[in-house]
């Protein structure tokens, strides 16, 4: 069975730019959450959709968004790209709401963003 | 912002010698979770341990918890090579959505 899928695997983008990401949760999977991981840091919550509705957001600007599609599959989309949204974004999915904190998370090996 | 701090930043340590990670953490929680992380990429999650246990074994791991401390350890018994890699720890809340991360411990073993 394919694991959590990420796409691209790495990307450039200049200052200003607008950026898509994907995400492929396991199949069965309904949950979706979104990460941020700046280089030496540990992650940092961005979304979390469940039924394709979103159902936690952490601390960050409304340049971000994210959807959930019907086959739960999701974008991340950053508008009006910084230097500072240089980092790891990884993706992670679980079966139901609340149970990848409740049993963990299946992680995709993450979109590397590189802003210049 | 952080919710755990692991402790130390970085490890090395010989093949075969015992490894042990710490993590304290701020809020009450509902459970804490430890992840490996190999060269910057995704994470792989290694054991769960709820706030209402103490101790827990998964081959050769073992994490206690500590909850009137906030803190919890990682212990890798009998390193090998393939352990090397960052190692973090995540809290869940009850009625969040998120996990809230530390920020790592680089562990490295050297053959």
């Amino acid at each position: 069975d394919a694991g959590v899928t990420q796409s691209p695997t790495h990307l450039i983008k200049t200052r200003g730019q607008h950026v898509t990401l994907r995400c492929s949760p396991i199949s069965g999977h309904k949950s979706v959450s979104w990460y941020q991981q700046v280089l030496g840091q540990g992650p940092q919550f961005i979304f979390q959709y469940y039924e394709k509705e979103e159902r936690g957001r952490g601390n960050f600007p409304d340049r971000f968004s994210a959807r959930q599609f019907p086959n739960y599959s999701s974008e991340l989309n950053v508008n009006a790209l910084l230097l500072g949204d240089s980092a790891l974004y990884l993706c992670a999915s679980s079966l139901a709401r609340g149970q990848g904190e409740d049993y963990g998370y299946t992680f995709g090996s993450g979109t590397r963003l590189t802003v210049v | 912002s952080q919710q755990g701090e692991e402790d130390p930043q970085a490890l090395s340590i010989q093949e075969g010698e015992n490894a042990t990670m710490n993590c304290s953490y701020k809020t009450s929680i509902n459970n804490l979770q430890w992840y490996r992380q190999n060269s910057g990429r995704g994470l792989v999650h290694l054991i769960l341990i709820r706030s209402n246990e103490r101790e827990k074994h998964s081959g050769r791991l073992r994490v206690t918890l500590d909850t009137s401390k906030k803190s919890s350890s990682l212990l890798i018994t009998a390193s090998r090579a393939a352990d090397t890699a960052s190692y973090f720890c995540a809290t869940g809340m009850d009625s969040n959505y998120q996990l809230i991360w530390g920020a790592g411990t680089k562990l490295i073993i050297k053959p």
